[in-house]
């Protein structure tokens, strides 16, 4: 299916454990984004990518790892889950026309829980 | 560090009422960008203002960017049922590429 997918959809974990979270797109978009979600907090930006193997930090990048090997993944891996780490993580990709125009797509999150 | 700030935070109100959601900054900004998210699922885009002082319409959605790209609103006329969900504004710097930087959005719940 084309589009944006993430997986899996809902994860708990325990602290201290790496989890790793996908992110999968179809249209061969430069651009990649992790983003948390967080009530109070908006829309936080964890890492992102401008092409493969290019991959630069946001705002909130501690704890964090990411690589991107290939242009249409963009996985995130959590090293040592902590209970901070809960929260619903999205996804995004944008293509490369005019950067003040550009849309981007997101994945429908991945709802993680570390206990 | 929250770059642009969304109010109000949550709007409960009856189907019929009009709406306005404010997003600031003191940031200038190379375009804003409205999304709108429905509960387990992801930001959808609505619009995106580039110019200073434009104004798009969306069916009874209307978007105004500030005349000096520091700020945007959104306003409903006539709000229904469907217009219920998370309203977000998103803000591209120049200095900052692709990344959008986003509002803490506002939450509208539109009754019967």
């Amino acid at each position: 299916d084309a589009g944006i997918t993430q997986s899996p959809r809902y994860k708990i974990t325990e602290t201290g454990r790496q989890v790793t979270l996908m992110c999968h797109q179809t249209w061969s978009h430069s651009y990649m984004f992790w983003y948390r979600q967080d009530l109070g907090h908006g829309l936080r930006l964890i890492y992102y990518s401008a092409a493969a193997d290019i991959t630069d930090k946001g705002e909130v990048p501690d704890g964090y790892v990411v690589s991107r090997s290939k242009t249409e993944n963009f996985p995130l891996t959590l090293e040592s889950a902590t209970r901070s780490q809960t929260s619903v993580y999205f996804c995004a990709s944008t293509g490369t026309g005019e950067v003040y125009n550009t849309e981007a797509f997101f994945g429908q999150g991945t709802r993680l829980t570390v206990v | 560090t929250q770059l642009l700030e969304q109010s109000p935070q949550f709007l409960s109100i009856q189907e019929g009422e009009n709406l306005t959601v404010y997003c600031n900054s003191s940031s200038v900004f190379s375009s804003l960008q409205w999304y709108r998210q429905e509960p387990g699922e992801g930001p959808v885009l609505l619009v995106t203002v580039v110019t200073g002082g434009e104004v798009k319409k969306l069916k009874r959605l209307t978007f105004q960017f500030g005349d000096a790209r520091k700020d945007s609103s959104l306003h409903i006329t006539a709000a229904q049922p469907g217009d219920t969900g998370l309203y977000l504004c998103a803000g591209l710097l120049s200095n900052s590429g692709y990344a959008l930087n986003f509002g803490k959005g506002t939450s509208l719940l539109v009754t019967p």
